[in-house]
């Protein structure tokens, strides 16, 4: 099975400073790899599919790169709204494994 | 508007037996893979099971196989997760979510508002 490492745990920052979540999967699963955003006491909400394609309505200010084993999800302006639990995705193959999340918080 | 809402959760005792249902409206239910993925009170996400489109396919994780069974009805647009001997660990919100394609192998572009399932010793 593939094990997805995301990191760091939490992080704290400030409005407008740029973010980037780093997640590396045990094996490389070529582009198979989503991003979500959990708000606290909300549904996860899918935010990046294909390491790089932003879902509909997500705002531009988050992007996602990366191939085989090493991604990123980068928050080019950190807004309050996007204070939320991240986490990555492989679906290169079952089991379809979660990332243990990365928490957001604003400073 | 894709809507998806489970229904089943309960209290239940160590070693019982409970069966989830999502019904799933707003789109061609058959043509698309559905997944379970549940989240234990203050956890992170754990996916579950997946089910591709036609229900030909079926995948689980390794803490849940053998023991829970993932279905579709596509005539009823509804999924199912029926789950036996269950643990105190199975205690979540269970969340079905539809996946972006027929396949398995796709992201999860919809999550229901979640089922709670609380397992008691």
């Amino acid at each position: 099975d593939i094990q997805m490492t995301q990191s760091p745990s939490s992080l704290s920052a400030s409005v407008g400073d740029r973010l980037t979540i780093t997640c590396r999967a045990s094996q490389g699963i070529s582009n198979y790899l989503a991003w979500y955003q959990q708000k606290p006491g909300k549904v996860p909400q899918l935010l990046i599919y294909a390491a790089s394609t932003l879902q509909s309505g997500v705002p531009s200010r988050f992007s996602g790169s990366g191939s085989g084993t090493d991604f990123t999800l980068t928050i080019s302006s950190l807004q309050p709204e996007d204070v939320a639990t991240y986490y990555c995705q492989e679906y290169n193959s079952a089991p379809l494994t979660f990332g243990g999340g990365t928490k957001v918080e604003i400073k | 508007e894709v809507q998806l809402l489970e229904s089943g959760g309960a209290l239940v005792q160590s070693g019982g037996s409970l069966r989830l249902s999502c019904a799933a409206s707003g789109f061609t239910f058959s043509s698309y893979a559905m997944s379970w993925v549940r989240q234990a009170p203050g956890k992170g996400l754990e996916w579950v099971s997946v089910i591709s489109g036609s229900g030909g396919s079926t995948y689980y994780a390794d803490s849940v196989k053998g023991r829970f069974t993932i279905s579709r009805d596509n005539s009823k647009n509804t999924l199912y997760m029926q789950i036996n001997s269950l643990r105190a660990e199975d205690t979540a919100v269970y969340y079905c979510a539809k996946a972006r394609a027929e396949r398995v192998s796709a992201a999860l572009n919809y999550w229901g508002q979640g089922t709670l399932v609380t397992v008691s010793s």
